[in-house]
């Protein structure tokens, strides 16, 4: 059973605190991807990354960054949080280069900053 | 600038058929996603339409029409477990998915 795991469910974050999360897959999938999902926003594109260590921006990467350090795991950081980065976080792995093939979405993480 | 319009919300009643239409503008064309997204879960994958024409897949069915810019995804035989959200999503000339704001489908009894 094909598996993207992100290590946390729920999260509370005090303003300006460093956050990480992070992203599994299991399915030695060459494209990862983090998403925010509001509501009537639909899915934001934060960072995307096709390789080990090659990342590449999407629509809002403003306020995060991501590592690649392996080809299964794909953190997101948030250097330092604000209350307009609560959302629910969800990240992606995909096969293919040409994005032709499903997505696969971790179980996604919601995260409020206080 | 690139856009995918849903309807926001919809409502149908269990047993009944119910289509959800997704019209786009992108900067070119290289084929479109469906997923269902039940509340407080991850999307799952739906169906894939690059070509024109309707795929079927059991009670769900995804037409494209690629000269209107617009999509469809007909559900028929509704159930309960039918109510989530239906995000659309299109890949596109630079093989970036673009994705709707979803559709809430509600279904009653």
């Amino acid at each position: 059973d094909v598996k993207v795991t992100q290590s946390s469910r729920y999260l509370v974050k005090r303003t300006g605190e460093k956050v990480f999360l992070e992203c599994v897959q299991d399915m030695d999938h060459e494209n990862m991807f983090w998403y925010r999902q509001d509501p009537g926003l639909g899915l934001r594109l934060i960072y995307f990354s096709y390789d080990v260590k090659m990342k590449e921006k999407g629509d809002i990467p403003e306020g995060y960054s991501v590592s690649r350090e392996k080809k299964e795991r794909f953190s997101l950081i948030l250097e330092s949080a604000s209350t307009n980065q609560t959302s629910m976080y969800l990240c992606a792995s995909s096969h293919s280069v040409e994005m032709n093939t499903e997505a696969f979405f971790g179980q996604g993480t919601r995260l409020t900053v206080v | 600038g690139q856009n995918i319009d849903q309807p926001t919300e919809m409502t149908a009643t269990e047993g009944a058929i119910v289509q959800i239409n997704c019209t786009y503008q992108t900067s070119g064309f290289n084929g479109l996603f469906w997923y269902q997204q039940h509340a407080g879960e991850a999307p799952t994958f739906l169906s894939y339409n690059v070509l024109d024409g309707l795929e079927e897949k059991g009670r769900f069915s995804s037409f494209l029409s690629r000269s209107k810019g617009y999509s469809y995804l007909l559900l028929k035989e509704l159930q309960m477990k039918d109510s989530a959200s239906y995000l659309c999503a299109v890949i596109d000339s630079n093989y970036q998915l673009i994705w709707g704001a979803g559709t809430k489908l509600i279904i009653k009894p």
